[in-house]
């Protein structure tokens, strides 16, 4: 059981496609994060929201794109996708950013 | 850079042999430390964490850690090991400028 919930729990789409990924958090958090993980890599940063605004992006590429529209919610909006981008996508969210985080089962993509 | 080092990759132990797994960071200011665990086909989830007091954390499931900031280490462990313990372990440090770095990740196989 997670207080953080993802989905798609798998996508595979292909390099013109545009889609996105949703994260929903029920643990009244004010932060929220995404990250990427790839086989025998570190979990990757790639954005953080606190009270809905965005106060880290970490040199990821325009190709994803986050949205916060509310602290709650968190989607990843994805256009044009290379095939290295294809790894797991793990939302989490936690107190404040100063915070142990809780993380969703992640969304599997794959990218054709 | 900052960094979060795991030495071990893989740990292969039989049931109620002890555990230790190592983690050191490159980091020279304040941190906070974690160690998140991800048991097969499950999330990640919380294991401990150090924000500051004793340096000997005890966790869920009987694990504990302890934080030496001399060696920039801290190390997870558990006297006796179940095969439920079979997992992915990882180590995760929170920076003062709130991004959290995790190491690579150990897995751990536990035979019966």
């Amino acid at each position: 059981e997670t207080g953080v919930t993802q989905t798609p729990r798998h996508l595979v789409m292909g390099m013109t496609n545009k889609k996105s990924l949703k994260c929903e958090q029920h643990l009244g958090h004010n932060a929220m994060y995404w990250y990427k993980q790839s086989a025998k890599k570190p979990l990757e940063l790639m954005f953080v929201y606190s009270l809905e605004e965005r106060v880290e992006n970490n040199s990821v590429p325009s190709r994803f794109s986050p949205e916060c529209p509310n602290s709650s919610h968190l989607f990843l909006h994805l256009h044009t996708l290379q095939p290295e981008d294809s790894a797991l996508y793990l939302c989490a969210s936690s107190q404040d950013t100063a915070y142990e985080q809780y993380f969703g089962p992640g969304t599997r993509l794959t990218v054709t | 850079a900052q960094s979060v080092s795991q030495h071990n990759h893989h740990v292969i132990l039989s049931e109620a042999a002890s555990l230790e797994l190592g983690c050191n960071y490159s980091y020279g200011g304040t941190v906070n430390l974690f160690w998140y665990v991800q048991y097969p086909g499950q999330h990640l989830q919380l294991l401990l964490k150090y924000f500051s007091g004793d340096p000997l954390v005890k966790g869920i499931k009987g694990f504990e850690a302890e934080f030496i900031k001399s060696k920039f280490s801290f190390n997870l462990r558990k006297p006796s090991v179940q095969w439920s313990d079979t997992a992915e372990y990882f180590c995760a440090v929170l920076l003062f400028s709130n991004k959290l770095i995790f190491g690579t990740g150990t897995r751990l196989q536990v035979f019966p």
